[in-house]
């Protein structure tokens, strides 16, 4: 069975600090990780994707996460933050035995002090 | 193109009511997956179309749930009848075909058992 530990359920940042949100999987078998982003009132929208290629990703908004197999981790960063950063992000892994199902993190909610 | 649409936003009803919640998918995604999120709880997958037919209805609570995909275009999900424990935002997601794709999220309906 897979799982994802999200360690923090808040961080707290300042605007122009370095963000790292932290992600770590459980997974039998090679995993797709993918990192999404809810805005207060709004879906879950995509930041970035990990599908075997590599293992650096980048994604939207200045933001990208590094797939490091022997430490089975999937942290997200950003060099700076921005205040309209402000958001819950979600960690999540899926494979194709699971027919590509999401297992979610509890999530991480990102404060950017002005 | 046309994001993934959910219908009503919120939803607010007496225990022992029924409701129905609806997905659009995005056009020509045959994938459709129902997620939901309890308060402070984790995102859980609940169940997996392919097209019309279910591919995984592992995560549904129990049998007062019902999922429909009529003709593999729109999705309903019936909650008959509706209990206390069924409040929290119930998300829709969809993809195409292929290894790893990529889910495509709604803005989720909010439904609030009284």
């Amino acid at each position: 069975a897979q799982s994802v530990t999200q360690l923090g359920s808040h961080v707290s940042v300042s605007e122009g600090a370095l963000v790292l949100l932290r992600c770590n999987y459980s997974s039998s078998v090679p995993p797709y990780l993918f990192w999404y982003v809810q805005y207060p009132n709004q879906g879950l929208q995509l930041l970035l994707k990990y599908t075997s290629a590599a293992t650096l990703v980048k994604g939207i908004n200045g933001f990208e996460a590094e797939f490091k197999k022997s430490e089975t981790s999937f942290h997200l960063t950003k060099p700076s933050a921005h205040m309209s950063d402000a958001a819950e992000y979600f960690c999540a892994v899926s494979d194709r035995g699971s027919n590509y199902k999401l297992t979610f993190g509890k999530g991480t909610l990102l404060t950017v002090n002005p | 193109e046309a994001g993934v649409t959910q219908f009503p936003s919120h939803s607010v009803i007496e225990k022992g009511q029924t409701v129905t919640l609806r997905c659009d998918p995005i056009s020509g995604h045959d994938n459709l997956y129902w997620y939901r999120r309890v308060m402070g709880k984790e995102i859980k997958f609940l169940l997996h179309f392919v097209k019309e037919s279910k591919q995984d209805e592992s995560g549904m609570p129990n049998n007062r749930f019902l999922a429909e995909r009529t003709g593999g275009t729109y999705s309903t999900l019936k909650v008959q009848p509706a209990e206390l424990e069924d409040s929290g935002v119930y998300f829709c997601a969809s993809s195409p075909s292929g290894t790893g794709q990529p889910q495509h999220f709604g803005d989720g309906t909010r439904l609030s058992i009284l």
